[in-house]
Protein backbone atom coordinates (compact mmCIF):
# COMPACT_ATOMS: atom_id res chain seq x y z
CA UNK A 1 0.00 0.00 0.00
CA UNK A 2 1.10 3.92 -0.10
CA UNK A 3 1.81 4.22 -3.86
CA UNK A 4 2.82 7.88 -4.98
CA UNK A 5 2.54 8.25 -8.53
CA UNK A 6 4.05 10.58 -11.02
CA UNK A 7 3.22 11.66 -14.41
CA UNK A 8 4.79 12.57 -16.38
CA UNK A 9 8.51 10.45 -15.45
CA UNK A 10 10.37 12.81 -17.94
CA UNK A 11 9.85 15.73 -19.58
CA UNK A 12 11.46 18.23 -22.10
CA UNK A 13 10.17 21.39 -23.53
CA UNK A 14 11.31 24.85 -24.61
CA UNK A 15 12.34 27.82 -23.23
CA UNK A 16 8.98 29.97 -22.13
CA UNK A 17 6.99 26.96 -22.09
CA UNK A 18 5.05 25.63 -19.32
CA UNK A 19 5.17 22.74 -17.72
CA UNK A 20 2.44 20.21 -15.54
CA UNK A 21 3.41 17.49 -13.19
CA UNK A 22 1.19 15.08 -11.72
CA UNK A 23 1.48 13.87 -8.55
CA UNK A 24 -0.99 10.64 -7.52
CA UNK A 25 -1.51 8.67 -4.73
CA UNK A 26 -3.01 5.67 -5.53
CA UNK A 27 -4.14 3.27 -3.02
CA UNK A 28 -4.94 6.02 0.11
CA UNK A 29 -6.26 9.76 0.91
CA UNK A 30 -3.22 12.35 0.91
CA UNK A 31 -3.81 15.22 3.22
CA UNK A 32 -0.80 16.17 2.76
CA UNK A 33 1.17 16.54 -0.37
CA UNK A 34 5.13 17.69 -0.57
CA UNK A 35 7.33 19.25 -4.17
CA UNK A 36 10.83 18.45 -3.45
CA UNK A 37 13.89 19.72 -6.31
CA UNK A 38 16.35 18.06 -6.49
CA UNK A 39 19.44 19.13 -8.69
CA UNK A 40 22.73 16.83 -9.93
CA UNK A 41 24.53 15.45 -7.21
CA UNK A 42 22.71 17.55 -4.41
CA UNK A 43 20.32 16.47 -1.78
CA UNK A 44 16.14 17.30 -1.78
CA UNK A 45 14.90 20.49 -1.38
CA UNK A 46 11.71 21.35 -0.22
CA UNK A 47 9.69 23.87 -2.33
CA UNK A 48 6.18 23.24 -1.19
CA UNK A 49 3.82 21.88 1.18
CA UNK A 50 0.16 21.41 -0.22
CA UNK A 51 -2.95 20.49 2.19
CA UNK A 52 -6.31 19.40 0.13
CA UNK A 53 -8.42 22.52 -0.71
CA UNK A 54 -5.73 25.31 0.53
CA UNK A 55 -3.32 27.24 -0.91
CA UNK A 56 0.23 25.93 -0.88
CA UNK A 57 2.64 26.96 1.61
CA UNK A 58 6.22 27.86 -0.37
CA UNK A 59 9.35 27.52 1.69
CA UNK A 60 11.70 30.72 1.52
CA UNK A 61 13.00 31.78 -1.72
CA UNK A 62 10.32 29.35 -4.03
CA UNK A 63 8.81 31.78 -6.47
CA UNK A 64 4.90 30.81 -6.24
CA UNK A 65 4.20 32.53 -9.21
CA UNK A 66 6.78 30.33 -11.08
CA UNK A 67 5.84 26.97 -9.32
CA UNK A 68 1.92 26.83 -9.44
CA UNK A 69 0.92 24.44 -7.13
CA UNK A 70 -2.85 22.98 -6.60
CA UNK A 71 -4.30 19.76 -4.78
CA UNK A 72 -7.74 20.16 -5.34
CA UNK A 73 -8.14 15.99 -4.29
CA UNK A 74 -7.32 14.07 -1.83
CA UNK A 75 -5.35 12.17 -4.46
CA UNK A 76 -4.07 14.54 -6.98
CA UNK A 77 -1.63 17.58 -6.72
CA UNK A 78 -0.08 19.74 -9.73
CA UNK A 79 3.15 21.23 -10.11
CA UNK A 80 3.29 23.64 -12.62
CA UNK A 81 6.81 25.21 -13.74
CA UNK A 82 5.70 28.42 -15.78
CA UNK A 83 7.56 30.05 -18.42
CA UNK A 84 10.21 27.36 -17.70
CA UNK A 85 13.89 28.14 -18.24
CA UNK A 86 16.90 25.93 -18.49
CA UNK A 87 18.25 26.61 -14.79
CA UNK A 88 14.56 25.18 -14.12
CA UNK A 89 16.01 21.66 -15.15
CA UNK A 90 15.85 19.26 -12.31
CA UNK A 91 14.78 16.31 -10.76
CA UNK A 92 10.91 16.98 -9.14
CA UNK A 93 9.87 14.75 -6.25
CA UNK A 94 6.66 14.46 -4.79
CA UNK A 95 5.76 12.93 -1.61
CA UNK A 96 2.03 12.98 0.32
CA UNK A 97 1.22 11.74 3.77
CA UNK A 98 -2.44 10.79 5.17
CA UNK A 99 -3.99 12.72 8.45
CA UNK A 100 -3.74 9.04 10.48
CA UNK A 101 0.45 9.27 9.55
CA UNK A 102 1.65 12.67 9.07
CA UNK A 103 4.98 11.53 10.35
CA UNK A 104 5.78 9.15 6.93
CA UNK A 105 6.14 10.84 3.94
CA UNK A 106 6.00 8.54 0.55
CA UNK A 107 7.47 9.28 -2.12
CA UNK A 108 6.46 9.35 -5.54
CA UNK A 109 9.22 8.19 -8.60
CA UNK A 110 9.75 11.36 -9.38
CA UNK A 111 10.01 13.52 -12.72
CA UNK A 112 12.83 14.65 -15.13
CA UNK A 113 12.33 17.89 -16.23
CA UNK A 114 14.85 18.92 -18.81
CA UNK A 115 14.31 23.07 -20.32
CA UNK A 116 16.10 23.87 -23.74
CA UNK B 1 16.33 26.41 11.73
CA UNK B 2 16.88 22.72 11.22
CA UNK B 3 20.59 21.95 10.33
CA UNK B 4 20.84 18.07 9.03
CA UNK B 5 24.65 17.04 8.41
CA UNK B 6 26.07 14.01 7.19
CA UNK B 7 29.18 12.39 6.77
CA UNK B 8 31.35 11.58 4.82
CA UNK B 9 29.86 13.00 1.72
CA UNK B 10 31.57 10.43 -0.31
CA UNK B 11 32.49 6.73 0.41
CA UNK B 12 34.10 4.28 -1.52
CA UNK B 13 34.36 1.11 0.13
CA UNK B 14 35.73 -2.77 -0.08
CA UNK B 15 34.07 -5.39 -0.22
CA UNK B 16 33.29 -7.47 2.70
CA UNK B 17 34.03 -4.49 5.02
CA UNK B 18 32.32 -2.96 7.54
CA UNK B 19 31.66 1.16 7.13
CA UNK B 20 29.39 3.82 9.01
CA UNK B 21 27.63 6.91 7.82
CA UNK B 22 27.33 9.54 10.57
CA UNK B 23 24.39 11.77 10.58
CA UNK B 24 24.29 15.10 12.86
CA UNK B 25 20.84 17.28 13.32
CA UNK B 26 20.82 20.46 15.24
CA UNK B 27 17.81 20.65 17.45
CA UNK B 28 15.43 17.86 18.90
CA UNK B 29 13.13 15.72 16.36
CA UNK B 30 10.55 13.22 17.36
CA UNK B 31 11.73 11.10 14.04
CA UNK B 32 15.21 10.40 12.14
CA UNK B 33 14.34 8.43 8.48
CA UNK B 34 17.24 6.80 6.38
CA UNK B 35 16.52 7.09 2.84
CA UNK B 36 18.22 4.98 -0.09
CA UNK B 37 18.06 6.70 -3.51
CA UNK B 38 19.82 4.97 -6.71
CA UNK B 39 20.84 7.04 -9.93
CA UNK B 40 17.74 8.41 -12.02
CA UNK B 41 15.38 7.35 -9.08
CA UNK B 42 13.70 8.34 -6.42
CA UNK B 43 13.66 7.63 -2.97
CA UNK B 44 13.41 4.54 -1.51
CA UNK B 45 12.80 4.28 2.41
CA UNK B 46 15.01 1.89 4.41
CA UNK B 47 14.70 2.92 8.40
CA UNK B 48 13.14 5.32 10.66
CA UNK B 49 13.77 5.73 13.75
CA UNK B 50 11.14 7.15 16.85
CA UNK B 51 13.50 7.33 20.31
CA UNK B 52 16.51 7.24 21.78
CA UNK B 53 18.81 4.23 21.66
CA UNK B 54 16.24 2.96 18.57
CA UNK B 55 18.21 0.29 16.47
CA UNK B 56 16.70 -1.19 13.62
CA UNK B 57 18.38 -3.62 11.07
CA UNK B 58 17.64 -4.89 7.89
CA UNK B 59 19.81 -7.33 5.85
CA UNK B 60 23.62 -5.86 5.83
CA UNK B 61 21.83 -2.43 6.84
CA UNK B 62 21.64 -1.37 11.10
CA UNK B 63 20.47 1.86 11.90
CA UNK B 64 20.59 3.69 14.98
CA UNK B 65 19.47 7.04 16.83
CA UNK B 66 21.33 8.88 20.17
CA UNK B 67 18.42 11.46 21.02
CA UNK B 68 21.03 12.99 23.45
CA UNK B 69 23.60 13.24 21.11
CA UNK B 70 21.10 14.59 18.16
CA UNK B 71 22.98 11.88 16.15
CA UNK B 72 21.87 8.98 13.91
CA UNK B 73 24.39 5.77 12.55
CA UNK B 74 23.80 4.23 9.67
CA UNK B 75 26.49 1.28 9.70
CA UNK B 76 26.95 -1.68 6.88
CA UNK B 77 28.21 -4.83 7.61
CA UNK B 78 30.12 -6.67 4.95
CA UNK B 79 29.93 -4.46 2.12
CA UNK B 80 28.47 -5.47 -1.40
CA UNK B 81 27.92 -4.32 -4.33
CA UNK B 82 24.76 -3.69 -4.31
CA UNK B 83 24.79 -1.24 -1.71
CA UNK B 84 25.99 1.52 -4.26
CA UNK B 85 24.18 4.15 -3.89
CA UNK B 86 23.22 7.32 -2.11
CA UNK B 87 21.80 7.58 1.33
CA UNK B 88 20.05 10.47 3.00
CA UNK B 89 19.03 10.71 6.54
CA UNK B 90 16.36 13.31 7.00
CA UNK B 91 14.34 14.76 10.41
CA UNK B 92 11.16 15.56 11.13
CA UNK B 93 10.54 18.70 12.00
CA UNK B 94 7.81 20.97 14.28
CA UNK B 95 5.82 21.11 11.35
CA UNK B 96 6.14 17.69 9.84
CA UNK B 97 8.23 18.37 6.75
CA UNK B 98 11.40 16.54 6.42
CA UNK B 99 14.77 18.59 6.55
CA UNK B 100 17.39 16.34 4.64
CA UNK B 101 21.09 15.45 4.61
CA UNK B 102 23.38 16.33 1.97
CA UNK B 103 23.71 12.53 1.20
CA UNK B 104 26.70 10.01 1.12
CA UNK B 105 27.73 8.75 -1.98
CA UNK B 106 28.48 5.08 -1.43
CA UNK B 107 31.01 2.91 -4.13
CA UNK B 108 31.49 -0.56 -2.98
CA UNK B 109 34.41 -1.87 -5.27
CA UNK B 110 35.91 -5.40 -5.00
Amino acid sequence: GAVVSQHPSRVICKSGTSVKIECRSLDFQATTMFWYRQFPKQSLMLMATSNEGSKATYEQGVEKDKFLINHASLTLSTLTVTSAHPEDSSFYICSASWQGSTDTQYFGPGTRLTVL
Amino acid sequence: ELKVEQNPLFLSMQEGKNYTIYCNYSTTSDRLYWYRQDPGKSLESLFVLLSNGAVKQEGRLMASLDTKARLSTLHITAAVHDLSATYFCAVLTNDYKLSFGAGTTVTVRA
